[in-house]
């Protein structure tokens, strides 16, 4: 398995702009997390699905934030509007249930102008 | 609620044992972690100890558990500078989920 895939590695992108984070999950994993690393905060997680379902999502900052995951392969973390504070490295993790780890994607470095 | 805690920053010698210190409050976490993320990576599963254990040793790792003062520690022995890294410590929600409550991450400087 190729593991955690999230795309893109990099983005930068102006205050206003809408960004749209993708993860792929391992295949038959059922819990996918969004989390978001900073040098204030440290890593906070923001939402986790369970079988496709959003189970908690009081990490999420704002409103400007949204999550979808349509299917068990693919998740989206978009942002509208951005604005600089959410300046960032975003994961994406998935696990199974009854596994011990999560399995971490290699994040998403996004810097908001 | 539920809270991990780490110091931020250790620096030790290349060859010295290191001891990474974290604790918690959720006396029902089932399982404790520890991660490692080097540069521009993503976080890795380095071990893990279940609660009803008092340590768990495994190669350079050795995990020890305090449940009764809700303290993880990690010594890696002969410290090398691949080991320089953040490595944070979690514990697994009580709630039956998949949910992980992280620490604030400590960073690891090994200097040869």
């Amino acid at each position: 398995d190729a593991g955690v895939i999230q795309s893109p590695r990099h983005e930068v992108t102006e205050m206003g702009q809408e960004v749209t984070l993708r993860c792929k999950p391992i295949s038959g994993h059922d819990y996918l997390f969004w989390y978001r690393q900073t040098m204030m905060r440290g890593l906070e997680l923001l939402i986790y699905f369970n079988n496709n379902v959003p189970i908690d999502d009081s990490g999420m900052p704002e409103d400007r934030f949204s999550a979808k995951m349509p299917n068990a392969s693919f998740s989206t973390l978009k942002i509208q509007p951005s604005e600089p504070r959410d300046s960032a490295v975003y994961f994406c993790a998935s696990t199974q249930y009854r596994d011990n780890e999560q399995f971490f994607g290699p994040g998403t470095r996004l810097t908001v102008l | 609620g539920e809270d991990v805690e780490q110091s931020l920053f250790l620096s030790v010698r290349e060859g010295d044992s290191s001891v990474i210190n974290c604790t918690y409050t959720d006396s029902s976490s089932t399982y404790l972690y520890w991660y490692k993320q080097e540069p521009g990576a993503g976080l890795q599963l380095l071990t893990y100890i279940f609660s009803n254990m008092d340590m768990k040793q495994d190669q350079r790792l050795t995990v020890l558990l305090n449940k009764k003062d809700k303290h993880l520690s990690l010594r890696i022995a002969d410290t090398q500078t691949g080991d320089s890294a953040i490595y944070f410590c979690a514990e697994r929600f009580s709630g039956n989920t998949g949910k992980l409550i992280f620490g604030q991450g400590t960073t690891l400087q090994v200097k040869p």
